[in-house]
C-alpha cells in the first residue's frame, strides 16, 4: 500500500535559519505529492504540490521537489520566521486512475518550532 | 480562508447521545471528504464522496453514519460512541475531472471530545 514517512519532530530552529523537512514515500505508479501546514486551532492548509516528476511546487518562500529517484519531496525555506511555527504534512494521492475522488495518504506530521 | 466550514467546532457528548457533524463548501466541489485526526497518529481517511455517491469507506466502525445530500454539503452522524473516538474530524472537498493530482481543501475541523 501507500505510504508517506516524515520526520516528527519538534524540529526547533532559530528566526532566519535554513529549513529541511525530509518526506520520503512509497506508492505504485505515479502518485501526487502535497506539503499542508497546520496551525493550532486549525484544520489544514494546502501549502504546495507537485504532480509529476522533477516538479517543483513552491509558495510563501517554502520549496519542495519531486524526486522520483529518491521517491521524496522534502521540504525547504531559506530563512523561517517566527510565523511559521506550526505543524507540517506531507502527503500522497495515488496516481489518477480514472475511478474519481481519492483519499490522502498523510506522514505523521512535523512539529516545527521556530525561536526568535 | 472560509471555503470549508464545519459545525460544531466543539462537541462534548457521553457514550448514549446521537449528535451530527455538518460540512459545507463554497468551493463548486464535487467530492466531499471525512478524515480523523488523532494525537500520535497520522490522519486516517473516514469516507469519500463523489458527485454524492460514497466511493470509499475506510473500514470505519457503524457508529459513524455519513451522509452527503448534495455536492455541497456533508454530515457525520454519530451514535454510541466511545471514549476512543475522541479526536479532530476534517472534511475536506475538491474538485475531481478528468485528470489527477487534485488537490484537497480542508474544513478547520470539530474537536470531539467522548466522555
Amino acid at each position: 500500500g501507500n505510504s508517506v514517512t516524515q520526520m516528527e519532530g519538534p524540529v526547533t530552529l532559530s528566526e532566519e535559519a535554513f529549513l529541511t523537512i525530509n518526506c520520503t514515500y512509497t506508492a505504485t505508479g505515479y502518485p501526487s505529492l502535497f506539503w499542508y501546514v497546520q496551525y493550532p486551532g486549525e484544520g489544514l492548509q494546502l501549502l504546495l504540490k507537485a504532480t509529476k516528476a522533477d516538479d517543483k511546487g513552491s509558495n510563501k518562500g517554502f520549496e519542495a521537489t519531486y524526486r522520483k529517484e529518491t521517491t521524496s519531496f522534502h521540504l525547504e525555506k531559506g530563512s523561517v520566521q517566527v510565523s511559521d511555527s506550526a505543524v507540517y504534512f506531507c502527503a500522497l494521492l495515488r496516481g489518477y486512475s480514472g475511478g474519481g475522488a481519492d483519499g490522502l495518504t498523510f506522514g505523521k506530521g512535523t512539529h516545527l518550532i521556530i525561536q526568535p | 480562508e472560509t471555503g470549508v466550514t464545519q459545525t460544531p467546532r466543539h462537541l462534548v457528548m457521553g457514550m448514549t447521545n446521537k449528535k451530527s457533524l455538518k460540512c459545507e463548501q463554497h468551493l463548486g466541489h464535487n467530492a466531499m471528504y471525512w478524515y480523523k485526526q488523532s494525537a500520535k497518529k497520522p490522519l486516517e481517511l473516514m469516507f469519500v464522496y463523489n458527485f454524492k455517491e460514497q466511493t470509499e469507506n475506510n473500514s470505519v466502525p457503524s457508529r459513524f453514519s455519513p451522509e452527503c445530500p448534495n455536492s455541497s454539503h456533508l454530515f457525520l452522524h454519530l451514535h454510541t460512541l466511545q471514549p476512543e473516538d475522541s479526536a479532530l474530524y476534517l472534511c475536506a472537498s475538491s474538485f475531481e475531472g478528468t485528470s489527477g493530482g487534485v488537490a484537497q481543501y480542508f474544513g478547520p475541523g470539530t474537536r470531539l471530545l467522548v466522555l
